[in-house]
């Protein structure tokens, strides 16, 4: 167990709304992944981050911003939610090195944009 | 750039059964693989990887072998249950890829009493 909780971990919104979803760890790890899962694409690297304040997009990141301003909490926000962002959303952290890059996952979330 | 490949599903297996997936990998240098398992409404854990060619990784009865040769990691299991019933995701990590994982499509897996 690697300390990463995320939350909240269901929630269902309307297209247009700004969503913010929290992952949070407890083992001071440098580096956090924000992840989406959609069925027939595995999982996609939406916004990663490699330090407080430091941050790089993914493959997927239009539509999506993330935060981290304390080494524990890295934040994705949804500015204006659409439809096509309903997936479940994973986070994780690297507890090797650059290469060695061993993740570990959060439980999820699971949105819904109505 | 890096990428993964591996085999499409679903797989069906009868309980102890043999069981293969198929992952090949395209990276630059001397990639770290891995084989993530998830099961039913729980995120990714870590099954098992080698970090450089000719290492086998194991667990839980799981091995796989780092081929350069072949660019290959392929996942077996010799006698599967019906407990091993979820989706497998081969992935790698490269110094290219900037600390970052590229995973493939995943493999979903069910196991028949």
């Amino acid at each position: 167990d690697a300390g990463i909780t995320q939350s909240p971990r269901h929630k269902v919104t309307e297209t247009g709304t700004p969503v913010t979803l929290r992952c949070h760890q407890t083992e001071n790890h440098r580096y956090m992944y924000w992840y989406r899962q959609d069925p027939g694409h595995g999982l996609r690297l939406i916004h990663y981050s490699y330090g407080v304040k430091d941050t790089d997009k993914g493959e997927v990141s239009d539509g999506y911003s993330v935060s981290r301003s304390k080494t524990e909490d890295f934040l994705l926000t949804l500015e204006s939610a659409t439809s096509s962002q309903t997936s479940v959303y994973f986070c994780a952290i690297n507890a090797g090195g650059v290469v060695d890059n061993e993740q570990f996952f959060g439980p999820g979330t699971r949105l819904t944009v109505l | 750039g890096d990428s993964v490949t591996q085999m499409e599903g679903p797989v069906t297996l009868s309980e102890e059964a043999f069981l293969t997936i198929n992952c090949t990998y395209t990276a630059t240098g001397y990639p770290s693989l891995f084989w993530y398992v998830q099961y039913p409404g729980e995120g990714l854990q870590l099954l098992l990887k080698a970090t450089k060619a000719d290492d086998k990784g194991s667990n839980k009865g799981f091995e796989a072998t780092y081929r350069k040769e072949t660019t290959s990691f392929h996942l077996e299991k010799g006698s599967v249950q019906v407990s091993d019933s979820a989706v497998y995701f081969c992935a790698l990590s490269s110094s290219s890829s900037a600390s970052k994982i590229i995973f493939g499509s995943g493999t979903r897996l069910s196991i028949r009493p």
